[in-house]
């Protein structure tokens, strides 16, 4: 299985501050990279799709860069609705699998 | 509007088998694939598998491989997901999503309320 790694484990940020999740997959995943955050008690939420795209009614202050092995999701200025834990996704084959998650809280 | 309703919680034995299911409506079924994913209590996402809406082929995830079976009903179209020979690690909640092709690969785009399995003697 393609193992996805997600760099750090948890961060605290201040109000506005920009804010980088990077995700490592262990072979070549060219584009095939999701990024999904979630709530707690909630079903996650996909935020960009092919590494790269946003999804219609996400904040533009949410980018994703990067293919191959090496992804970030970042965002801009971050805001008071973003504490959340964020996940990567691999879909490259036929078994897809997650990072462990991200924790983002305000400081 | 699309909507993916699942079934409610269950409270199993250890060595027993749950079926959850999970029924949509809002779109054609039949145009779209679904997946389950699992989160035990205070961890991360786990990938459990996939089901085409259009034919019930299905492919799982290595670690419950054996023990899960996906099954689609285009006559209710409702898609299931049954989980055998439980343990206490099976403890989780257990959601489905429909899934889209896209250009940039597959994405999950919709949500079930996701269903609670306590595994427990």
């Amino acid at each position: 299985d393609i193992q996805m790694t997600q760099s750090p484990t948890s961060l605290s940020a201040s109000v506005g501050d920009r804010v980088t999740i990077t995700c490592r997959a262990s072979q070549n995943i060219r584009s095939y990279l999701n990024w999904f955050h979630q709530k707690p008690g909630k079903a996650p939420k996909l935020l960009i799709s092919g590494a790269s795209t946003l999804q219609s009614g996400v904040p533009s202050r949410f980018s994703g860069t990067g293919s191959g092995t090496d992804f970030t999701l970042t965002i801009s200025s971050l805001q008071p609705e973003d504490v959340a834990t964020y996940y990567c996704q691999q879909t490259f084959n036929n078994i897809w699998t997650f990072g462990q998650g991200t924790k983002i809280e305000i400081k | 509007q699309v909507q993916l309703v699942q079934s409610g919680g269950e409270v199993k034995r250890p060595g027993a088998s749950v079926k959850v299911s999970c029924k949509a409506s809002g779109y054609i079924f039949s145009n779209y694939a679904f997946t389950w994913v699992r989160q035990a209590p205070g961890q991360g996402l786990e990938w459990l598998g996939y089901i085409s809406g259009y034919n019930g082929n299905a492919r799982y995830g290595h670690m419950v491989q054996g023990r899960v079976t996906m099954t689609t009903d285009t006559t209710t179209d409702t898609v299931y997901m049954e989980l055998r020979s439980l343990t206490s690690d099976d403890t989780a909640v257990y959601y489905c999503a429909r899934v889209v092709a896209a250009d940039g690969g597959d994405e999950i785009d919709y949500w079930g309320q996701g269903t609670l399995v306590i595994v427990s003697s």
